[in-house]
Parts: C-alpha cells; structure tokens; sequence
C-alpha cells in the first residue's frame, strides 16, 4: 500500500489475555517505530528496528512487551498478560532510514482496550 | 521536566487570526518535528527542521538551535486547522523521536 497500514484498528480485550498489533510500513523503509499513546497523555517511545541491526527497546515499558520484525518489513508488538493501563493507541510509524534527516510516516494506530 | 515543552497546552482562535505555537527542548537533537494530529487520530507529519525556517502553504515553522527553540505558525487560520499540533524531537543519531505533550487548537468561524 501507499502508506502504514496498521491492524487491527480497534482491540477490545480482557486483562491477562496476549495481545499482538502488527504494522505494515511503507515499502523500502528501513527504520519501523512503534509509539504509544495513552488517554490525555502525549506520545511515548517503545520500540524501533533499523535494518539488521538489533533494535532498540528502551522504551518498552515491560518486560510484557515485545516486538519482531520479520524480513525487514511486517512488526508485530506483542503484550502479554495485558493490563488496563496498557490501554492505548499504539501508533507505527516508518522511515527510509533513521537517519536525523528522516520524516516518519505515521499509521492510523491500533487502540486497544483492556477490560 | 520534560525534556520537550509546548505552549500553550490549549489554544481557541477566531477564524483568520495569525496563530503560534511554541516549542523549547533541553537535549542536543539532530532533527525537530512539527506533526500534526486530527480528532480521528491520524498523525501527519507537517515540517522536519534542523536550522532556520519553511513554509509550507498557510504554515510555517521556524527553529533557533542556539535558544533550542521552535515556532509554528498559521496564518489566517480555518476551522479545519483544528487539531492537535505536537513537536517531537531526534536526539543525535538516535532514530526515535521524543514528543511534546501537544498544543489542541480550536479555530471558530
């Protein structure tokens, strides 16, 4: 597709199930991003791949929190024993690289709601 | 402290006003953003800036990266820029971008 695609864009779930988000970026990007965006809270850093390299995952939250990115393309965020305050939209983003000179290309999200 | 600050939070504006936004930040940072985010959600980004200004129709973003400071202005501003504006910042080589809490704007007619 022309753009990030994100799915599913609405998750309704109960505590404690495993939850898994994917994003597909835009063709050729190498850097994926995966944001969250909590109710009345600004946008938080989780996770970023760039290429091959190991990605960095200093802004996951918890250990709940993983993520993959298969191929250099497809990610899926995954959460486990989810909680209400995983409640959120998460938001992917990609770029051609990661480069400082790099506009990120946003999804539409992924809100997900925890019983 | 945040280390990306905005004001104000919260902006109501008569259509046609001249509108800032401002953006002070507290790292080193190889790239700032403006995007800008509708009611539906949707996130788009509006100007990526490392010195100086640009415009972009009715818009125009201004950085000084010795004050660490930004600006984003609309001029004769409409309804339908309504939205939530956000200024999110690259430190250095880092890819990820560290955000402000955002600025809601409300145009009347």
């Amino acid at each position: 597709g022309a753009g990030v695609s994100q799915s599913p864009s609405n998750k309704v779930t109960e505590k404690g199930k495993d939850v898994e988000l994917r994003c597909d970026p835009i063709s050729g990007h190498t850097a994926l991003y995966w944001y969250r965006q909590s109710l009345g809270q600004g946008l938080e850093f989780l996770i970023y791949f760039q290429g091959n390299s190991a990605p960095d995952k200093s802004g996951l939250p918890s250990d709940r929190f993983s993520a993959e990115r298969t191929g250099g393309s497809v990610s899926t965020l995954t959460i486990q024993r989810t909680q209400q305050e995983d409640s959120a939209v998460y938001l992917c983003a990609s770029s051609p690289t990661s480069g400082g000179q790099n506009i990120q290309y946003f999804g539409a999200g992924t809100r997900l709601s925890v019983l | 402290k945040n280390e990306v600050e905005q004001s104000p939070q919260n902006l109501t504006a008569q259509e046609g006003e001249f509108i800032t936004i401002n953006c002070s930040y507290s790292v080193g940072i190889s790239a700032l953003h403006w995007l800008q985010q509708h009611p539906g959600g949707g996130i788009v980004s509006l100007f990526m800036l490392s010195s100086g200004k640009k415009k972009h129709g009715r818009l125009i973003a201004t950085i000084n990266i010795q004050e660490k400071h930004s600006s984003l202005h609309i001029t004769a501003s409409h309804p339908r820029d309504s939205a939530v504006y956000i200024c999110a910042v690259r430190r250095g080589s880092q890819g990820n971008l560290i955000f402000g809490k955002g600025t809601k704007l409300s145009v009347k007619p």
